[in-house]
């Protein structure tokens, strides 16, 4: 039973380029979430995706967006990069409404 | 917004001691969840709790739900090195799903 699989797992970009990170989400599973971890603080909500639609967002700029794809995969972008987006970016899936979420290993996006 | 404190911020431990942390809400939650994260790793999932009063345990962990629905509690008996890591709180920030967290306890073995 596969877990929840991201890529890449490391990046490097330069500040102000734009950014696609993807996430596969538990077999058996409908829902993903996206959530960034700050060095040192728990992971923030970003936003939500169900049946291929942004269900709820955090308090995130529209720089962030993302896609959810029918076989229920996902990407998160990030446009016009900033320093301080620099963290470790994590996909969770879940199943419905369900608030038990599992988590992929993250990619860790360094912006320079 | 809501807040999730967790206490203490990190702890150092022997092996065969037992520990306990803490959590605390601004709000009331109908549902607690615990989660461990390693060093570059995504946080795993360790117990999930949904009722005020209940008490589950996976292994040698056990949480609760306190009763005033505003905390939850996560004990680990006799640790071993493995228990290393973060342990977050989390709760739901909204009526889908969504997660907000704590800043996490950290647990480093003692020198």
């Amino acid at each position: 039973d596969a877990g929840v699989t991201q890529s890449p797992t490391h990046l490097i970009k330069t500040r102000g380029q734009q950014v696609t990170l993807r996430c596969s989400p538990k077999s058996g599973h409908d829902t993903v979430s996206w959530y960034q971890q700050a060095l040192g603080q728990g992971p923030q909500f970003i936003f939500q995706y169900y049946e291929e639609e942004e269900r709820q967002r955090g308090n995130f700029p529209d720089r962030f967006s993302g896609h959810q794809f029918p076989n229920y995969s996902s990407e998160l972008n990030v446009n016009a990069l900033l320093l301080g987006d620099s963290a470790l970016y994590l996909c969770a899936s879940s199943l419905g409404g369900r608030h038990e979420q599992y988590f992929g290993p993250g990619t860790r996006l360094t912006v320079t | 917004g809501q807040q999730l404190n967790q206490s203490p911020q990190s702890m150092f431990i022997q092996e065969g001691e037992d520990v306990s942390m803490n959590c605390t809400s601004s709000s009331i939650f109908n549902t607690w969840l615990w989660y461990k994260q390693d060093p570059g790793e995504g946080p795993v999932l360790l117990i999930a709790l949904y009722k005020a009063g209940e008490l589950t345990s996976n292994g040698r962990l056990t949480a609760q739900f306190g009763i005033t629905r505003k905390d939850s509690f996560l004990n680990i008996s006799a640790s071993i090195p493995s228990d290393v890591g973060i342990y977050f709180c989390a709760g739901p920030g909204g009526s889908q799903g969504n997660l907000i967290f704590g800043k996490g306890t950290k647990l480093s073995v003692k020198p």
